[in-house]
């Protein structure tokens, strides 16, 4: 069964790092796309930037460069996304999903509620 | 405010259908056969269900469809069930120096 295991909640506070994983299981890391797509409160779907494992060729999305790191490990299946300096616009859900051509979402980790608070 | 248009809202009552619109550019929609869509419960991660306009994944019942005609896409979700109940997002290729841009959501209420 193709799985995608994310970290925990984090409750951070403005001007901390922080950084995120998204564990893969059931299936060849290295030959699809993972994807972030933040979800901020009561909002829609936006993907930050795509990675693909296998030569980590990453791309990010406009509102996204600058702002944070995406990455893998191929030896242990799992991406991540970090940030050096968090803000209050950061407070968000985080999903990261799995994808055969970097536009589809075939399947979904259980997303990552990151909470940016004074 | 999201690259593609969706309506805030729809209902029907159980057995009916509904209609689901989401409205791009022809730098989006109208610009290639490749619109998705999601279907999110309340706390639950997005769900693929429609891809490249009108393929279903296996396992998404077939009273799901999708269709395109110019600019617009539309998901039809037949023979309402209660378990449709669920945010419903649309997404669209738009091209190799950008990024798969998503419809604001539509919350889909069955009577």
């Amino acid at each position: 069964e193709v799985q995608l295991v994310q970290s925990g909640a984090e409750v951070k506070k403005p001007g901390e790092s922080l950084k995120i994983s998204c564990k893969a299981s059931g299936y060849r890391f290295t030959s699809f796309w993972i994807a972030w797509v933040r979800q901020m409160p009561g909002k829609g779907l936006e993907c930050m930037g795509i990675i693909y494992p296998d030569d980590s060729d990453t791309r990010y999305g406009p509102s996204s460069q600058g702002q944070v790191t995406i990455s893998a490990d191929k030896s242990i299946s799992t991406a991540y996304l970090q940030w050096t300096s968090l803000t209050a616009s950061d407070t968000a859900i985080y999903y990261c999903a799995k994808s055969s051509n970097g536009r589809v979402f075939e399947v979904w980790g259980q997303g990552t509620l990151v909470t940016v608070s004074s | 405010q999201s690259a593609l248009t969706q309506p805030r809202s729809v209902s029907g009552s159980p057995g009916q259908s509904v209609t689901i619109s989401c409205t791009g550019t022809s730098s989006d929609v109208g610009g290639y056969n490749y619109v998705s869509w999601y279907q999110q419960h309340p706390g639950k991660a997005p769900k693929l269900m429609i891809y490249d306009v009108s393929k279903r994944p296996s396992g998404v019942p077939d009273r799901f469809s999708g269709s395109k005609s110019g600019n617009t896409a539309s998901l039809t979700i037949s023979g309402l069930q209660a378990e449709d109940e669920a945010d419903y997002y649309c997404s669209s290729y738009a091209g190799d120096y950008t990024f798969e841009v998503f419809g604001g959501g539509t919350k889909l209420t069955v009577l």
